[in-house]
């Protein structure tokens, strides 16, 4: 079965360093890839997506992830982190191969970024 | 233009009840999802709608959840014999296909307390 998995429920980062949240998946074809974010107390907005081409994907607020299929993941960076930056981060997937246009999130990963 | 709206914001019920609980999707788009969102769960998809399709109901948790959608646009949930562990925040979102390639919009979310 299709799954994604976020492997740290918190990330800690000072402002202006670099970050990254992690994201992992498993599906049987080739996927079509997603980050979502929700601020407090806001509705969860899209960040970026990886359908194909360009491995790396740039998104919105300086947001990217990179597409490695050998290591199945796709994690989100960000070259300098802001406090602002601070929300909950999720990665999500659909499994092409199936047929089915299901979207599975992970757990979501708390992103912290201290002044 | 206008987003995804849900309604209520907020319900608070008692166990045993009832409730419904009710998307408006962005006009045109024809795919509509329903999610949950309980404390450190993550986004837990509940059920899909696509167009004229059959809707995929494999999220949904038991016989005590259904949807429907009614002239391709506004969806209800409803829970009947409230539990407890029904409460979370319950998402809505649609994209303009359903072919999983789509951006989803969310909407706010219905935070539901079964006391």
């Amino acid at each position: 079965a299709q799954s994604v998995a976020q492997p740290e429920d918190q990330v800690n980062v000072a402002e202006g360093n670099p970050l990254t949240v992690k994201c992992t998946y498993s599906v049987s074809g080739n996927p079509y890839l997603f980050w979502y974010v929700q601020y407090p107390n806001r509705g969860l907005q899209f960040l970026l997506k990886y359908i194909t081409g360009d491995n790396l994907v740039k998104g919105s607020y300086g947001f990217e992830a990179e597409f490695n299929k050998s290591q199945t993941s796709f994690h989100l960076k960000k070259p300098s982190a802001l406090v602002s930056d601070s929300a909950l981060y999720f990665c999500a997937v659909r499994d092409i191969g199936r047929g089915n246009d299901k979207i599975i999130f992970g757990k979501g990963t708390r992103l912290h970024i201290l002044p | 233009g206008a987003g995804v709206s849900q309604s209520p914001s907020n319900k608070v019920t008692e166990k045993g009840k009832d409730v419904e609980l009710r998307c408006d999707p962005i006009s045109g788009h024809t795919a509509l999802y329903w999610y949950r969102q309980s404390l450190g769960q993550g986004l837990e998809f509940l059920i899909y709608f696509q167009g004229n399709s059959a809707p995929d109901k494999s999220g949904l948790p038991s016989d005590r959840f259904s949807a429907e959608r009614t002239g391709g646009s506004v969806s209800t949930l409803t829970i009947q014999r409230t539990q407890q562990e029904d409460s979370a925040v319950y998402l809505c979102a649609s994209s303009l296909a359903g072919q999983g390639r789509e951006t989803q919009y969310f909407g706010p979310g219905t935070r539901l307390l079964v006391l």
